[in-house]
């Protein structure tokens, strides 16, 4: 069993540029999360991808995107990058059962983004 | 409401003590509680977690004690060991439509050998 992977590991950019992170599910999983994790802080829930729809997302600008693809894995994107947004991104994947429930959320090592 | 809120911030224990690390919540519609074990540089890791439907899981060394009526849950590590020293964190979800996991602060805990 494959767990969830992410790349890159680390990422380095400048305020204003974009940004594509990338996530394998493990396998066996349909649902994706994405997290930002703050520096000495919980993981906060950005969006969901569930079937390559959005299903669901946090308190996060619409510069924020993602995509789910067809093999379940997912991109996160972030337009016009804030020094604020440096922090750990982490993907969970699980498996859900139509919209609703799938209890347990598998996080991948995480991206950590730099903003300068 | 979405809050989840966890303490202590951080935790000192001798080895072969019993780490304890509490968390509190509002929304009563949450309906499932996970741990989270986080080394640094890596992912949270599921330890372990709860419905509310029982008061107590126990796993190997660690335990759940979950009280609804006071919209509290907490971590017992028994016979903490210095491969233990880690940040946890607690979370809730409610299990239907967009599962979000709400997360506490995160505890972190050192065992001393």
């Amino acid at each position: 069993e494959t767990g969830v992977t992410q790349s890159p590991t680390h990422l380095i950019k400048t305020r204003g540029q974009q940004v594509t992170l990338r996530c394998s599910s493990q396998s066996g999983h349909n649902t994706v999360s994405w997290y930002q994790q703050a520096l000495g802080q919980g993981p906060q829930f950005i969006f969901q991808y569930y079937r390559e729809e959005e299903n669901g997302r946090g308190n996060f600008p619409p510069r924020f995107s993602g995509l789910q693809f067809p093999n379940y894995s997912s991109e996160l994107n972030v337009n016009a990058l804030e020094l604020d947004d440096s922090a750990l991104y982490l993907c969970a994947s699980s498996l859900a059962y139509g919209r609703a429930s799938s209890y347990e959320q598998y996080f991948g090592p995480g991206t950590r983004l730099t903003v300068t | 409401q979405q809050q989840v809120k966890q303490s202590p911030q951080s935790l000192i224990v001798q080895k072969g003590g019993i780490s304890i690390i509490n968390c509190a919540y509002e929304n009563t519609a949450f309906d499932y509680f996970p741990w989270y074990q986080q080394f640094p540089g890596k992912g949270p890791a599921l330890l372990i977690a709860i419905r509310p439907d029982v008061s107590e899981k126990k796993e190997g060394r660690f335990t759940i004690s979950f009280n609804k009526s006071a919209k509290q849950f907490s971590l017992h590590i028994m016979d903490s060991q210095p491969g233990d020293s880690a940040t946890y964190f607690c979370a809730a979800s409610i299990l239907s439509g967009t599962y979000k996991y709400i997360f506490g602060t995160g505890t972190r805990l050192k065992v001393l050998a």
